[in-house]
């Protein structure tokens, strides 16, 4: 079975500062892997996505995201916050199959001060 | 790009009524839908899986008779609560994989604005 670990479910940042939201995943095959960005009562946004292209995945607004599979891990980073970076950030996996549904990680709240 | 409409955003209603929530994939085809819910600041549960022309499959606890799903047509599905209570009140999200359109990428999922439901 797939399933994805967030390891923290709190992370505090000062504007400017590097951003890491850290991310393991399961998976019985070769998964496909998501970053999504949730914002105070509003919809999903995708930030990005691997496929089993390249290992770094670039996204929008800056962030990343290395596919280390000796690690299973999947961390999004983000060399420098913003505030309006403060979100509900959401690791995702799909075993990538016609059909198969997006499981969920418990999410990590990102803070950024000033 | 491609995208996926929810409607009603906010709906209220009384204990033991029915609503319906509509799920449109506006400018791609969708075979399949999925629905989630959303508890405050908890992570998005799988709720079940919607195939276009065939019935729904559920996740492990979740009532079928109660959270009727119906994928009627490529472009729309919809989830209704039958017999609503206060502990229904919930963020319900859908999305959808898209296989024909304009404007989608092939094994990227997109997501609707979801739907606050209060049971009152």
């Amino acid at each position: 079975a797939q399933s994805v670990t967030q390891l923290d479910s709190h992370v505090s940042v000062s504007e400017g500062t590097p951003v890491l939201l850290r991310c393991n995943y399961s998976s019985s095959y070769s998964p496909s892997l998501f970053w999504y960005v949730q914002h105070p009562n509003k919809g999903l946004q995708l930030l990005l996505k691997y496929t089993s292209a390249a290992t770094l995945v670039k996204g929008i607004n800056g962030f990343e995201a290395e596919f280390k599979k000796s690690e299973t891990s999947f961390h999004l980073t983000k060399p420098s916050a913003h505030m309006s970076d403060a979100a509900e950030y959401f690791c995702v996996v799909s075993e990538g199959q016609a059909g198969t549904a997006l499981i969920f990680g418990k999410g990590t709240t990102l803070s950024v001060s000033s | 790009g491609a995208v996926v409409s929810q409607h009603p955003s906010w709906v209220i209603c009384k204990s033991g009524t029915s609503v319906k929530i509509e799920c449109r994939s506006l400018d791609f085809q969708a075979t399949t839908m999925f629905w989630y819910r959303q508890f405050p600041k908890q992570s998005l549960m799988l709720m079940a899986t919607s195939n276009e022309g065939s019935k729904a499959t559920y996740e492990q606890g979740v009532e079928k008779d109660k959270f009727l799903i119906n994928h009627a047509s490529l472009t729309l599905s919809t989830l209704t609560v039958t017999s609503a209570h206060p502990e229904d009140s919930s963020f319900y999200i859908c999305s959808a994989r898209g296989v024909g359109g304009p404007r989608f990428s092939v094994n990227t999922i997109y997501f609707g604005e979801g739907s606050w439901l209060t049971v009152v």
